[in-house]
């Protein structure tokens, strides 16, 4: 069956842009994760979705992030007014059932902001 | 509050050779742990995941181990081959991080053919 599947694969954005990032979880999935990786260091959590449910968005670095899942499935994480210190791999994950299940990755989107 | 470590950061091995990866972490009530590898540009491939009640867990040429008391988990890998050579992370839920893993830097393996 199909892999977590992210989009765009790359994005390179003028630095004030608003940026959508697009996460297709494992269907039937239904805890996803959305994950924040600089160069050379493991990824950092930025939120967690149980179903339409976003129960943690505590790693998210400023209000201009945010993200959503409305209903239970495709998640989208938006980053108003980009800033140079946003370009990172955005990962998305995804769980058969609660948080502490086995996560399955996607490709991430490489964001390069100029 | 939890911190998972990886030493070294980067390891070079002829193929062949049994090698083992490590992964340290400094709160002892986790409730998983779980290895990934990363190839370069690519995403995480989820390798194995031991649960705390559980010593180790195989997948293959992959044995992973938990032991709690000391902090350490040993990602073993039999026969290497070229094909192994990536980015191997580990990432742990503890019982007080709410749905968050904790992550390793990763150690970067070159499998020398």
């Amino acid at each position: 069956g199909a892999g977590v599947s992210q989009s765009p694969r790359y994005k390179v954005a003028k630095r004030g842009q608003d940026v959508a990032l697009r996460c297709d979880p494992i269907s039937g999935h239904v805890s996803l994760f959305w994950y924040q990786q600089a160069l050379g260091q493991g990824p950092e959590f930025l939120t967690y979705f149980q179903n339409e449910a976003q129960l943690d968005k505590s790693g998210l670095p400023s209000d201009r992030f945010f993200a959503e899942r409305p209903e239970g499935s495709v998640s989208t994480l938006k980053i108003q007014r980009t800033q140079q210190e946003d370009s990172a791999v955005y990962l998305c994950a995804s769980s058969l059932a609660g948080a502490y299940n086995e996560q399955f990755f996607g490709p991430g989107t490489r964001l390069t902001v100029l | 509050k939890q911190e998972v470590t990886q030493i070294p950061a980067a390891l070079s091995v002829p193929e062949g050779e049994n090698l083992v990866l490590n992964c340290s972490f400094t709160d002892s009530a986790i409730y998983n742990l779980q290895w990934f590898r990363q190839d370069p540009g690519k995403g995480l491939t989820s390798l194995l995941l031991i649960q705390s009640s559980q010593r180790e867990q195989t997948s293959g040429r992959l044995n992973a181990s938990l032991d709690k008391s000391s902090g350490r988990s040993t990602l073993y890998i039999a026969a290497s081959q070229p094909g192994d050579s990536a980015t191997y992370l580990c990432a742990a839920f503890t019982t007080d991080s709410n749905y968050q893993l904790i992550w390793g830097a990763g150690t970067k393996l070159i499998i020398k053919p």
